[in-house]
């Protein structure tokens, strides 16, 4: 089945540090790849998305790029600040004709990052 | 534009009660899904609800429905909670099925 496997956390980086987080999936056909952030105590907020290949999903400072041939979707970030601690989830949904759109989680990366 | 509802934000049962979990989409969307997360489980798929039906279900006891009305708002209940019912209940909603899902802040259910 259709699945996404993340890096395991915890990551602590120092302010200004650069951010990598790992992401590779598994899926039948043409997924659409997302990057959701989850802030302690709160829902998910889409943070940047990719439909399909070569894409880059870029938002605050953050970017990923759709990469089919290595089925990966890695989120990078430049510059990272204390406010983007939280928890990172990617995800993947199904094309079209596919008849199902659920998204598929990965199990979360926590980053932290100290002052 | 105001962004997915969920009421209530915080739940308290008991062993053996049920719950409905309310969720109003944004405006315009018609398209509701649900989502549980725990820590063991982490985030999975409950249900898709599409103009009033249910399109699509996730790998759970028939314990968990849900429901969509005519403004696209949607509920779910669970019946005869148990322990490990104790989670955070997630709706996400979009303008159609295959547009991007925007989460709401979730209900926090604890099971006693």
């Amino acid at each position: 089945g259709d699945s996404v496997t993340q890096m395991e956390g915890p990551v602590t980086l120092s302010e200004e540090a650069f951010l990598t987080i790992n992401c590779t999936y598994t899926a039948t056909g043409y997924p659409s790849l997302f990057w959701y952030v989850q802030y302690p105590g709160e829902g998910l907020q889409l943070l940047l998305k990719a439909t399909k290949a070569d894409d880059k999903g870029s938002n605050k400072g953050f970017e990923a790029t759709y990469r089919k041939e290595t089925t990966s979707f890695h989120l990078e970030k430049g510059s990272v600040q204390v406010s983007d601690s939280a928890v990172y989830f990617c995800a993947l949904t199904l094309g079209s004709g596919a008849g199902s759109y659920q998204l598929t989680f990965g199990k979360g990366t926590k980053l932290s990052v100290i002052p | 534009k105001a962004g997915v509802t969920q009421t209530p934000r915080y739940l308290i049962k008991t062993r053996g009660q049920q719950v409905t979990l309310s969720c109003s989409p944004i405006s315009g969307h018609r398209s509701v899904s649900w989502y549980q997360q725990t820590p063991g489980q982490g985030l999975q798929f409950l249900f898709e609800y599409f103009s009033e039906t249910q399109r699509n279900k996730g790998n759970f006891p028939g314990r968990f429905s849900g429901r969509q009305f005519s403004n696209s708002r949607s509920e779910m209940n669970v019946s005869t909670l148990e322990l490990g019912d104790s989670a955070l209940y997630l709706c996400a909603s979009s303008f159609g099925r295959q547009e991007t899902q925007y989460f709401g802040p979730g209900t926090r259910l604890l099971v006693l």
